[in-house]
């Protein structure tokens, strides 16, 4: 069972546009949502997170949208740049010492100059 | 500051062979965390230790074992290796223990290759 889905599989964009980048999740005792970005060669590191107590957290170009009575989060990533070509993957994470931060298989976002 | 260390940074076995793949965090942090990543199953967990105790377990079957030393750095060994073994094995540090405390800091992984 997948707790945490994305959509849509894979992305392309042209350069200045929005890419959106959809995940949904199904154990409702999460409470920390983060997206982390991947290069090829290179490990993923967080891009930007949310916890539930906020519908939406900005940083720069990159917006997540949370929407907790869907069980939706979503990424966007405004003005679309060639350098934002990497993978993408969301993740999910209830509270407690033992708790294991869950993630989606994965998008691959490509941005066309 | 250094970030996360993993080695061998590539590997070839073949079937049937065991491999140990090492990961020194982050100075300071306690927590590792071991994740499995194929391109049809993304990022998987394998485990979590911290101060030298496995917090928590995937699932995975007891081939995969890992441990961790009290300088935080921490080894996993995979036993009899199959073909479907074979992917990049990441290390995260962190400082606290569990999923949502914060920034998981990646190595750049260890790439198994299973023949």
């Amino acid at each position: 069972q997948q707790q945490v889905k994305q959509s849509p599989q894979s992305l392309i964009v042209q350069k200045g546009g929005i890419s959106i980048i959809n995940c949904a999740y199904e154990n409702t005792a999460f409470d920390y949502f983060p997206w982390y970005q991947q290069f090829p060669g290179k490990g993923p590191a967080l891009l930007i997170a949310i916890r539930p107590d906020v519908s939406e957290k900005k940083e720069g170009r990159f917006t997540i949208s949370f929407n907790k009575s869907a069980k939706q989060f979503s990424l966007h990533i405004m003005d679309s740049q060639p350098g934002d070509s990497a993978t993408y993957f969301c993740a999910a994470s209830r509270a407690g010492a033992n708790s294991k931060l869950t993630f989606g298989k994965g998008i691959t976002l490509s941005v066309r100059p | 500051k250094a970030g996360v260390t993993q080695t061998p940074r590539y590997l070839i076995k073949t079937r049937g062979q065991q491999v140990t793949l090492s990961c020194s965090p982050i100075s300071g942090h306690r927590s590792v965390s071991w994740y499995q990543q194929t391109p049809g199953q993304g990022l998987q967990f394998l485990f979590e230790y911290f101060s030298e105790t496995q917090r928590n377990k995937g699932n995975f079957p007891g081939r995969f074992s890992g441990r961790q030393f009290s300088n935080s750095r921490s080894e996993m060994n995979v036993s009899t290796l199959e073909l479907g073994d074979s992917a990049l094995y990441l290390c995260a540090s962190s400082p606290l223990s569990g999923g949502n405390t914060g920034e998981l800091f990646f190595g750049e992984g260890s790439r198994l290759t299973v023949l």
